[in-house]
């Protein structure tokens, strides 16, 4: 079975903190995921990474960056954390390839910023 | 852009009915459609995977339906039990820009009453 963990499942951190939180997969994907979960708005895509150090920006990176130094792990960074980034992120992976394959998803992340 | 809509928000059934959720799309050039579940506070469990070349996928009292002309899928449950109460979430999966692109539908959250 796939897994994939994520470091916290609740974080409380103050405006102006910089904030990481890490994902950690165990099937040896190539790609993944980060994405953030907001009512009404669904699942939205911040980043995503295919390979070690190479990273892409998703639909709402503003405010974030990432980190793929190994392929079992992919960090994402709030660098000066706001009110509006209080959240629950999500870390997923997946098989590499054209063809999509199977999204496999951590727990969660469920982050305020005060 | 691809938009994805699940129909209804919210679903209350008694236990033992066979029930339909729905996800449509809008543009039809998929490569795979997934359906997940999440409980409350929790990340997402992969549910089914229906390559664009497949019709339907079934798992134990699940069965899910992909009709891409249509920009149409359905997830029926058969038997519903109280444990089946969770939001249902489709996703669907295109190229975009050459990489994988995976947009989610805001869920359909399902009350199965004893």
């Amino acid at each position: 079975d796939v897994k994939v963990t994520q470091s916290s499942r609740y974080l409380v951190k103050r405006t102006g903190e910089k904030v990481f939180l890490e994902c950690v997969q165990d099937m040896d994907h190539e790609n993944m995921f980060w994405y953030r979960q907001d009512p009404g708005l669904g699942l939205r895509l911040i980043y995503f990474s295919y390979d070690v150090k190479m990273k892409e920006k998703g639909d709402i990176p503003e405010g974030y960056s990432v980190s793929r130094e190994k392929k079992e792990r992919f960090s994402l960074i709030l660098e000066s954390a706001s009110t509006n980034q209080t959240s629950m992120y999500l870390c997923a992976s997946s098989l590499s390839g054209v063809s999509y394959n199977e999204q496999f998803f951590g727990p969660g992340t469920r982050l305020t910023v005060l | 852009k691809q938009e994805v809509t699940q129909i209804p928000a919210a679903l209350s059934v008694p236990e033992g009915e066979n029930l339909v959720l729905n996800c449509s799309f809008t543009d039809s050039a998929i490569y795979n459609l997934q359906w997940f579940r999440q409980d409350p506070g929790k990340g997402l469990t992969s549910l089914l995977l229906i390559q664009s070349s497949q019709r339907e996928q079934t798992s134990g009292r699940l069965n899910a339906s992909l009709d891409k002309s249509s920009g149409r899928s359905t997830l029926y449950i058969a038997a519903s039990q109280p444990g089946d109460s969770a939001t249902y979430l489709c996703a669907v999966a295109t190229l975009s820009g050459g990489y994988q692109k995976v947009t989610f539908g805001t869920g359909t959250k399902l009350q199965v009453i004893p």
